[in-house]
């Protein structure tokens, strides 16, 4: 089966500062890789996805991710953090797998933008 | 356009009642699924449809029972519900049954069984 690894259950970040969210991925042929948000008591938000083109792909709200392919992962980045974007993020990739066609989530990785 | 709207926000049940948990789409997605979500296990496939009067099991089925009738409208059923099925419950959809253009989620349920 697809699958994506979150291996960062927090990251914890200063406001201004760079952030990265990691995610990596084991999929059988070309990835479709996506990224969404969740604020506190709020559905997911997509945020960007990667199909083909290019390995950086730009989003919402400043934010973009860089595909690696030989090192299968696909890591979410911000240059300038800010406190409204403390929330969890999650990771997924089309799952063709099974008989059907559906996306298969990380388990999340909580983000924390301090001052 | 209101996108996905699930009912209700909130229900707490007993152990043993049924209930149905309402989804309804206005974008004439062809695609639709429900999703659990629980700490630290991300969001687990229930079921899903790929269009009007086709739907199928995905990671977790037991315990609920989905029907597509109208391609606007995916209801799931917990037909007794357990402590176990205590959770936030999403639903989602996509524009074709590729899902290559990602889902668009309701805002949740979170249901609490005692």
């Amino acid at each position: 089966a697809q699958s994506v690894a979150q291996p960062e259950d927090q990251v914890n970040v200063a406001e201004g500062n760079p952030l990265t969210v990691k995610c990596t991925y084991s999929v059988s042929g070309n990835p479709y890789l996506f990224w969404y948000v969740q604020y506190p008591n709020r559905g997911l938000q997509f945020l960007l996805k990667y199909i083909t083109g290019d390995n950086l792909v730009k989003g919402s709200y400043g934010f973009e991710a860089e595909f690696n392919k030989s090192q299968t992962s696909f890591h979410l980045k911000k240059p300038s953090a800010l406190v409204s974007d403390s929330a969890l993020y999650f990771c997924a990739v089309r799952d063709l797998t099974g008989g059907g066609n559906k996306l298969t989530f990380g388990t999340g990785t909580q983000l924390k933008v301090e001052l | 356009n209101a996108g996905v709207t699930q009912t209700p926000k909130f229900q707490v049940l007993k152990t043993g009642q049924s209930m149905t948990l309402q989804c309804a789409q206005d974008m004439n997605h062809e695609y639709m699924s429900w999703y659990r979500q629980d700490p630290g296990m991300g969001l687990r496939l229930i079921h899903y449809s790929v269009g009007a009067g086709i739907t199928d099991q995905g990671e977790v089925p037991n315990g609920y029972n989905v029907s597509r009738s109208t391609t606007e409208d995916f209801p799931l059923r917990l037909l007794s519900a357990a402590p176990s099925q205590t959770s936030v419950y999403f639903c989602a959809s996509s524009y074709d049954r590729t899902v290559n253009y990602g889902y668009t989620f309701g805002s949740g349920t979170r249901l609490t069984v005692v």
